[in-house]
């Protein structure tokens, strides 16, 4: 079965240092990614996919993230935090038996430091 | 636009009581779904629909119905509400399925059973 798993429930990072969140995935097949984020007492709104093509994807707020088949990773990263990057955010994968589905994980909690 | 909408923000029900969530979007998208999203869990998809007159159940339907009778509305109805059903619920759209695209997701619906 397919899935997606966030190995950490919390990263601390302070305030202009590199983040990376972590993203594993378990799939049959290639995968598609996506990276969601979740402000306080909000919707989840989307960051990026990845379906094919450049291992490297930008989104939106500076982030971005890796595909990395070998470790079926796809973690996701900003050279600079900011404060106001402090919120809840979410891998998905997509339902390789349906196009309509994509399995979430269950988020990680993301505090940076002023 | 207002994108995708949820009503009430938040309710309170009362053990074996009847509600009904209420979504709507403004964006002409055919597919739209429900999650629920309980602490440390991430989210789980309840209902979800392709098109007006389609619906399909997702991981965690019991309990719940919906229909589609537009391609705006996607209204949730709880029956006989239980205290495992208390969970912020959201209301998502997109253009294509989930898997290959955007979900918008409404602001959310805190439900509360006692």
């Amino acid at each position: 079965a397919q899935s997606v798993a966030q190995p950490e429930d919390q990263v601390n990072v302070a305030e202009g240092n590199p983040l990376t969140v972590k993203c594993t995935y378990s799939v049959s097949g290639n995968p598609y990614l996506f990276w969601y984020v979740q402000y306080p007492n909000r919707g989840l709104q989307f960051l990026l996919k990845y379906i094919t093509g450049d291992n490297l994807v930008k989104g939106s707020y500076g982030f971005e993230a890796e595909f990395n088949k070998s470790q079926t990773s796809f973690h996701l990263k900003k050279p600079s935090a900011l404060v106001s990057d402090s919120a809840l955010y979410f891998c998905a994968v997509r339902d390789m038996n349906r196009d309509d589905k994509i399995i979430f994980g269950k988020g990680t909690r993301l505090h940076i430091l002023p | 636009n207002a994108g995708v909408t949820q009503t009430p923000k938040f309710r309170i029900l009362k053990i074996g009581q009847s509600m009904t969530l209420q979504c709507t979007q403004d964006m002409n998208h055919n597919y739209m779904y429900w999650y629920r999203q309980d602490p440390g869990m991430g989210l789980k998809l309840i209902y979800y629909s392709v098109g007006a007159g389609i619906t399909d159940k997702g991981e965690v339907p019991n309990g719940y119905n919906v229909s589609r009778s537009t391609t705006e509305d996607f209204p949730l109805r709880l029956e006989l509400a239980a205290p495992s059903q208390t969970s912020v619920y959201f209301c998502a759209s997109s253009t294509g399925g989930a898997g290959t695209g955007e979900l918008f997701f409404g602001e959310g619906s805190r439900l509360t059973v006692l």
